[in-house]
């Protein structure tokens, strides 16, 4: 059985910094594409970034490039988001998710992140 | 960067009754193009890649066309359990980005 499981969410003031973490198992994690996605309180579904099976490719979204830096751990198979310099758009539930085949088909529950004062 | 747009943003309808929802891409996404479901307080759910390809497990009243910049996800016999925002998602080149979702009501 597919398992992704997110922590790291936390309260933390604007421009201050988090690192999620996502424990994945049940699947060939170091053979997946891996995406982090989030969703906004009461919104929609915003896609954030993506890495390839070996680290070696990442792409973001406008919104957090620069900011935020996708990795992976492939010999503990382990995803991360370390998010910089946070902004109060950036509060979310943030969703570790597993590509298959030209889609996302696995969704971890999600870690919440509230950028606030 | 690609831009997704639905319509429409919400609908509401019988149970039994024909429901379309289109999506939009700004530019063309070949047939690289995802539909996913979202019940109120759940997770979001595969139900189409590749723009017509239903996923397994996905009741076959869930339908998929288009190609390019136009799709379209049809639910033939609407059901009391389809209540749920849809969503589009480009996936044919970064950023991967989602449409801001349909809701549908019964």
């Amino acid at each position: 059985e597919v398992q992704l499981v997110e922590s790291g969410g936390n309260l933390v003031q604007p421009g201050g910094s988090l690192r999620l973490s996502c424990a994945a198992s049940g699947f060939p994690f170091s053979r997946s594409w891996m995406h982090w996605v989030r969703q906004a309180p009461r919104g929609g579904l915003v896609w954030v970034s993506r890495i390839n099976p070996d680290g070696g490719t990442t792409r973001y979204a406008d919104s957090v490039k620069g900011r935020f830096t996708i990795s992976r751990d492939n010999a503990k198979n382990t995803l991360y988001l370390e998010m910089n310099s946070l902004r109060a758009e950036d509060t979310a539930v943030y969703f570790c998710v597993r590509e298959v085949y030209w889609s996302i088909e696995h969704w971890g529950q999600g870690t919440p992140v509230t950028v606030s004062s | 960067d690609i831009q997704m747009a639905q319509s429409p943003s919400s609908l509401s309808a019988s149970v039994g009754a024909r429901v379309t929802i289109t999506c939009r891409a700004s530019q063309d996404i070949r047939n690289h193009l995802v539909w996913y479901q979202q019940k109120p307080g759940r997770l979001p759910n595969l139900l189409i890649y590749e723009a017509s390809i239903l996923q397994s497990g996905v009741p076959p009243r869930f339908s998929g066309s288009g190609s390019g910049t136009d799709f379209t996800l049809t639910i033939s016999s609407l059901q009391p359990e389809d209540v749920a925002t849809y969503y589009c998602q480009n996936y044919n080149s970064d950023p991967l980005t989602f449409g801001p979702g349909t809701k549908v009501d019964i």
